[in-house]
C-alpha cells in the first residue's frame, strides 16, 4: 500500500512555542490530506481537510488561528500548532487521501506525539 | 454518515478467529463498510470495505447481513500482532472523511 510519513515522529516543547509536523505522501500524490488528534484512551477526532492549493476546512470547534495547515504541494500537508499549551498535548495523525476511480482509500501516516511542557 | 455501534472490548485465543461485529442499522443504500483498525501508538491501518456483498482479502473477511444493518469483521487465525482497536466506519465512497467511533479493543492472547 502507500506509504504516508509525519516527521517528527516525538517532539517536547515548552508552553508558548508553536511546533510544525509534516505529512509527507511518500509514492503518490495527494491533493486531500486530513489531519487528526487523538487524546489518551479516546477515539481520533478529525480536525481539518487540507486541499492542496486551496485553504483548510476546519471542523466545528478547531480554532483555525491556533492548528494552521499549509498543503503547498501534492505531496506535503503541514501543520503548526501555534502558542502550543499543555492541553494541546496530543497524538496528532494525518492521512493521505487517493481516490481510484468510484472508490477510494486513506492512508494513515505513523502519527506525531506532542507534549507541551 | 450513519453510526455505528460496536461492542467495546473482546478476547481471542491465538489462532483461532475473531469475529468482530458492527451494528449499523441507520446506513443509507449507498453507504459503505469500512474497517480499520488501531495498533497502540500507531496511526490506523485500512482493513477492508464493502457494500453489499461479503468481501475477502488477505487481512480479513467481512460479512454484511443482507439488510445491511450489521456486519461481521473476521479474522480468520488472530495472531498476537492482531491486538489493536479495531473501528467500523459507515460513509459513502469518494466522501473523503472518515468519523471514527470508539472503536472495539480486540486483545489476542496465547
Amino acid at each position: 500500500g502507500a506509504v504516508v510519513s509525519q516527521h517528527p515522529s516525538w517532539v517536547i516543547c515548552k508552553s508558548g512555542t508553536s511546533v510544525k509536523i509534516e505529512c509527507r505522501s511518500l509514492d503518490f500524490q495527494a491533493t486531500t490530506m486530513f489531519w487528526y488528534r487523538q487524546f489518551p484512551k479516546q477515539s481520533l477526532m478529525l480536525m481539518a481537510t487540507s486541499n492542496e492549493g486551496s485553504k483548510a476546512t476546519y471542523e466545528q470547534g478547531v480554532e483555525k488561528d491556533k492548528f494552521l495547515i499549509n498543503h503547498a504541494s501534492l505531496t506535503l500537508s503541514t501543520l503548526t500548532v501555534t502558542s502550543a499549551h499543555p492541553e494541546d498535548s496530543s497524538f496528532y495523525i494525518c492521512s493521505a487521501y487517493l481516490r481510484l476511480g468510484p472508490d477510494d482509500e486513506q492512508f494513515f501516516g505513523p502519527g506525531t506525539r506532542l507534549t507541551v511542557l | 454518515d450513519a453510526k455505528t455501534t460496536q461492542p467495546p472490548s473482546m478476547d481471542c485465543a491465538e489462532g483461532r478467529a475473531a469475529n468482530l461485529p458492527c451494528n449499523h442499522s441507520t446506513i443509507s443504500g449507498n453507504e459503505y463498510v469500512y474497517w480499520y483498525r488501531q495498533i497502540h501508538s500507531q496511526g490506523p491501518q485500512y482493513i477492508i470495505h464493502g457494500l453489499k456483498n461479503n468481501e475477502t482479502n488477505e487481512m480479513a473477511s467481512l460479512i454484511i447481513t443482507e439488510d445491511r444493518k450489521s456486519s461481521t469483521l473476521i479474522l480468520p487465525h488472530a495472531t498476537l500482532r492482531d491486538t489493536a482497536v479495531y473501528y467500523c466506519i459507515v460513509r459513502l465512497a469518494s466522501y473523503g472523511k472518515l468519523t471514527f467511533g470508539q472503536g472495539t479493543i480486540l486483545t489476542v492472547h496465547p
